[in-house]
């Protein structure tokens, strides 16, 4: 069964620094990983898409690799601000219709 | 404007008592599901449909129900709420590949 695994479970950064996001899963078999981003009591937005067959991709301030064969995605944001606060959760598409498994999140602080 | 929504967006409720959330998207999309969110577990599926009338159960589905009648519809029923079911739900829709999240009911079972 394929399980998804976020470290660290919460960081604290000061403005400006780099945040690196770590997300493993255990079934390389994937069709793609999603990265989405949660604030408190609010729904999820979609950050990234990257595909199986995709290294990683790049919108604005965040990149996002992707290593299937060995289980690996992180989430690059650049210059983090405070409105960068937040959860960021991982999810691997493990059918080819939309079945998401998850991570559990990392919670997010950028203090001023 | 492309959502997903969801009604209510809070509930409280006491056990035993029936209860529907609904869900609706205005995509045309095949795939609908529903998840749950609890702390320190993330997200989790209860129950996804393919399609009208194709509904299965995903990784935790005891005690819910779930209906698709209609291609924009899919609510989940819970016909005898326990506390244990206090969580945030997520109702999604997709095209295949990406999915799409409604904005999530916080539901209280005392």
């Amino acid at each position: 069964k394929q399980e998804v695994t976020q470290i660290p479970a919460a960081l604290s950064v000061p403005e400006g620094e780099n945040l690196v996001l770590n997300c493993s899963f255990t079934d390389s078999a994937i069709y793609n990983l999603q990265w989405f981003r949660q604030d408190p009591g609010k729904g999820l937005t979609s950050l990234l898409l990257i595909q199986s067959s995709q290294r990683e991709q790049t919108s604005g301030r965040l990149n996002a690799s992707l290593d299937k064969s060995s289980g690996r995605s992180t989430l690059y944001i650049a210059a983090s601000q405070p409105g960068d606060s937040a959860t960021y959760l991982c999810a691997v598409l493990t059918d080819s219709w939309g079945k998401l498994q998850f991570g559990a999140g990392t919670q997010v602080v950028v203090t001023p | 404007e492309a959502q997903v929504t969801q009604n209510p967006r809070y509930l409280i409720t006491v056990t035993g008592k029936k209860l529907t959330v609904t869900c609706s998207q205005n995509m045309n999309h095949e795939y609908m599901s529903w998840y749950r969110q609890d702390p320190g577990l993330g997200l989790r599926q209860i129950y996804y449909s393919m399609n009208v009338e194709v509904t299965d159960k995903g990784d935790v589905p005891e005690g819910y129900k779930v209906s698709r009648k209609e291609k924009r519809n899919f609510p989940l029923i819970l016909e005898s709420p326990s506390p244990n079911q206090t969580s945030l739900y997520f109702c999604a829709s997709s095209p295949g590949r990406a999915q799409f999240f409604g904005p999530g009911t916080r539901l209280t079972v005392l």
